[in-house]
């Protein structure tokens, strides 16, 4: 059972525009929520993450929204540029089992 | 610099040979864990390790054994009983404890034909 649903699967935008990547968990005992930022043939890295005290978390032109209720979080690129093109991953995982658990991945292509 | 290395970034097996990948960290974290990622299904994990001299097995670890011997080497071994090994291995590393922040190797690319 996928713990973690991730979508879209690819997205294109228009540069300047705003990216949106949304994902879905299954277990409410998860309390840190990464998101991960992959270039082709890289390991991923680690772009920002919310813990589930907070409704929202800003880092520059990205922000995560976390809606503990409906149990989905989101990843928000502002004014989106090429050189944010890149295979972006949402995760989450719980304190106690330092267990990550991955989304599908989300292609993002980001048009000049 | 810190950082976790792989490799090698590229690997060929025939089938039916075992082979073994390598993963070092320098940054003297606790946890260290390998993932295989295939397109379309995101990262799985395949073990992970919490301390030296223990691990635990992951969503799919079949075909698959770990070492843990040294808290800065975590190589994963690939064995003929794996039957679908051509992937993206992808090791990481965490501080551990409380500390959630996973740190990604750069990957080695492993084709057996």
């Amino acid at each position: 059972q996928q713990q973690v649903k991730q979508s879209p699967q690819s997205l294109i935008v228009q540069k300047g525009g705003i990216s949106i990547i949304n994902c879905a968990y299954e277990n409410t005992a998860f309390d840190y929520f990464p998101w991960y930022q992959q270039f082709p043939g890289k390991g991923p890295a680690l772009l920002i993450a919310i813990r589930p005290d907070v409704s929202e978390k800003k880092e520059g032109r990205f922000t995560i929204s976390f809606n503990k209720s409906a149990k989905q979080f989101s990843l928000h690129i502002m004014d989106s540029q090429p050189g944010d093109s890149a295979t972006y991953f949402c995760a989450a995982s719980l304190m106690r089992g330092n267990q990550f658990y991955f989304g599908t991945g989300t292609s993002l292509t980001v048009i000049p | 610099d810190g950082g976790i290395t792989q490799s090698p970034k590229y690997l060929f097996r025939k089938e039916g040979q075992n082979v073994t990948l390598s993963c070092e960290q320098n940054l003297n974290h606790d946890a260290m864990y390998w993932y295989r990622q295939d397109p379309g299904q995101g990262l799985r994990l395949i073990y992970y390790s919490q301390i030296v001299n223990d691990f635990q097995k992951g969503d799919i670890a079949e075909g698959y054994s770990v070492s843990r011997e040294k808290k800065e080497s975590f190589p994963l071994t690939v064995t003929s009983a794996q039957k679908n090994p051509t992937a993206f291995y992808l090791c990481a590393s965490s501080i551990g404890g409380v500390t959630y922040e996973q740190y990604f190797g750069p990957g080695t690319r492993l084709t057996v034909t």
